[in-house]
């Protein structure tokens, strides 16, 4: 079974704080993907990020990074400089290499105020 | 590339009735499309796992008679919700999975934000 865990279901932070949402995942498979996504008001998913279980590279991309640690089983994301308009619900989730359903944790809502 | 659409984005219809939702993979195949439903300030549960052509594989606890999906060809999935009541009342999330890619990537849809008064 997986299981994703975002054990920050809401964080607020005033604008150009950095900000890191934390992401623990539980899977029994060696091959697997984990993913962040954003869901800004409107709804939609925005994709920010897949990483497979064998590149441990820490990533970073703008404003943004993330930092895997297979030995903790963890996916952080990381924004600097946050801005207004990072305000969002951020997703991480698991997907093992057999099938290609998505377990998604509960997601953690950002605020960032000016 | 790797467009999904859903049609339409927000309905409001009356108890009893049935409504329609459409997904559309617009410039790839799909082999896959997943039905997702999110409650407010929830995560996203899956429904249903649909191949084109054949039955969806739903996952426990959702029923369905209920909620009827239809993958008729490689481009579309529809979720029917039947005799809609106000606790149906949803955001309904599509994904399409890019068909011959090995990672099985998921694009997902806009959503349609349903109302059951």
């Amino acid at each position: 079974a997986q299981k994703v865990t975002q054990a920050q279901t809401e964080i607020s932070v005033v604008e150009k704080e950095d900000v890191t949402l934390d992401c623990v995942y539980e899977t029994r498979d060696t091959t697997y993907y984990l993913f962040w996504y954003k869901q800004p008001p409107s709804g939609e998913l925005v994709f920010l990020i897949r990483r497979n279980s064998f590149d441990e590279q820490n990533e970073i991309s703008g404003r943004y990074s993330w930092n895997f640690q297979k030995s903790t089983s963890s996916f952080n994301f990381t924004i600097t400089a946050s801005q207004v308009v990072d305000s969002a619900v951020y997703f991480c989730a698991l997907r093992n290499n057999a099938g290609n359903m998505l377990t998604f944790g509960g997601g953690t809502r950002l605020m960032v105020k000016p | 590339g790797a467009v999904v659409s859903q049609h339409p984005s927000r309905v409001i219809c009356k108890s009893g009735t049935s409504v329609k939702i459409e997904c559309r993979s617009l410039d790839f195949q799909a082999t896959t499309m997943f039905w997702y439903r999110q409650f407010p300030k929830k995560s996203l549960m899956l429904m249903a796992t649909s191949n084109e052509g054949s039955k969806a594989t739903y996952e426990q606890g959702v029923e369905k008679d209920k909620f009827l999906i239809n993958h008729a060809s490689l481009t579309l999935s529809t979720l029917t919700v039947t005799s809609a009541h106000p606790e149906d009342s949803s955001f309904y999330i599509c994904s399409a999975s890019l068909r011959g890619t090995p990672t099985y990537e998921q694009y997902f849809g806009p959503g349609t934000r349903l109302t059951v008064t």
